[in-house]
């Protein structure tokens, strides 16, 4: 099992670029999150999924987009891409709410110049 | 209001030395409480998890972690620092809705 991956791991952008996150996961999990980790701040929610074709507001979805197309899979898109956008990005997966453990994807390092 | 505080940023030890790590919480429900590691440039890994069963919960690498209601407390320990735990380490509280908070995390480093 591959568990959670992220593509790309590192991506330079300039501002008002667009750009796609791609987040796989293999456990056959119903929800999924993305969350950006900002220095001293820990994770902070940007959006999620409780299954296919459903998603859902974090904390700061502001900027941000998020698509669940397919199970297994959740996009995090940035249409027009803004210096308070640089941060490392990580997706996570679990088998439902609550007192499930999430599991974690290495990260994306976004810098948006 | 549900919220998690880590009170210190920054923990230094020697190795060899016990490990003790600090996470408050404030909740009007019987949240469900986590500690991650993360090692550098690496995702988030579970050291260990507290679902309202018994309060002294056991994780890997020989982390432990006591939930104390009544001082809505979940304070993480090591009896003896080894140079591979030097990592981030958060505190995440989470409840029956999609409420997670995570805390803003505690830079353990290991002197040798």
């Amino acid at each position: 099992n591959a568990g959670v991956t992220q593509t790309p791991k590192f991506r330079v952008l300039k501002t008002g670029q667009s750009m796609t996150l791609l987040c796989a996961q293999d456990m056959n999990h119903e929800y999924m999150y993305w969350y950006r980790q900002d220095p001293g701040m820990g994770l902070r929610l940007i959006h999620y999924s409780v299954g296919e074709g459903t998603t859902a507001k974090g904390e700061v979805p502001d900027g941000y987009n998020v698509s669940r197309l397919k199970k297994q899979n959740f996009l995090l898109g940035l249409e027009s891409a803004a210096p308070s956008q640089t941060s490392v990005y990580f997706c996570a997966s679990s088998l439902g709410l609550g007192g499930n453990t999430q599991y974690f994807g290495p990260g994306t390092r976004l810098t948006v110049l | 209001a549900q919220s998690v505080t880590q009170l210190d940023s920054h923990v230094s030890v020697s190795e060899g030395t016990p490990v003790l790590l600090r996470c408050n919480y404030s909740s009007s429900y019987s949240p469900s409480l986590f500690w991650y590691v993360q090692h550098p440039n690496k995702g988030l890994q579970l050291l260990l998890k507290y679902t309202s069963a018994a309060t002294l919960v056991k994780g890997i690498n020989g982390f432990e972690a006591e939930f104390k209601k009544s001082e809505t407390s979940f304070h993480l320990t090591k009896p003896s620092a080894h140079m591979s735990d030097a990592a981030e380490y958060f505190c995440v509280v989470s409840f029956d809705n999609n409420d997670m908070r995570f805390g803003a995390g505690t830079r353990l480093t290991v002197k040798p």
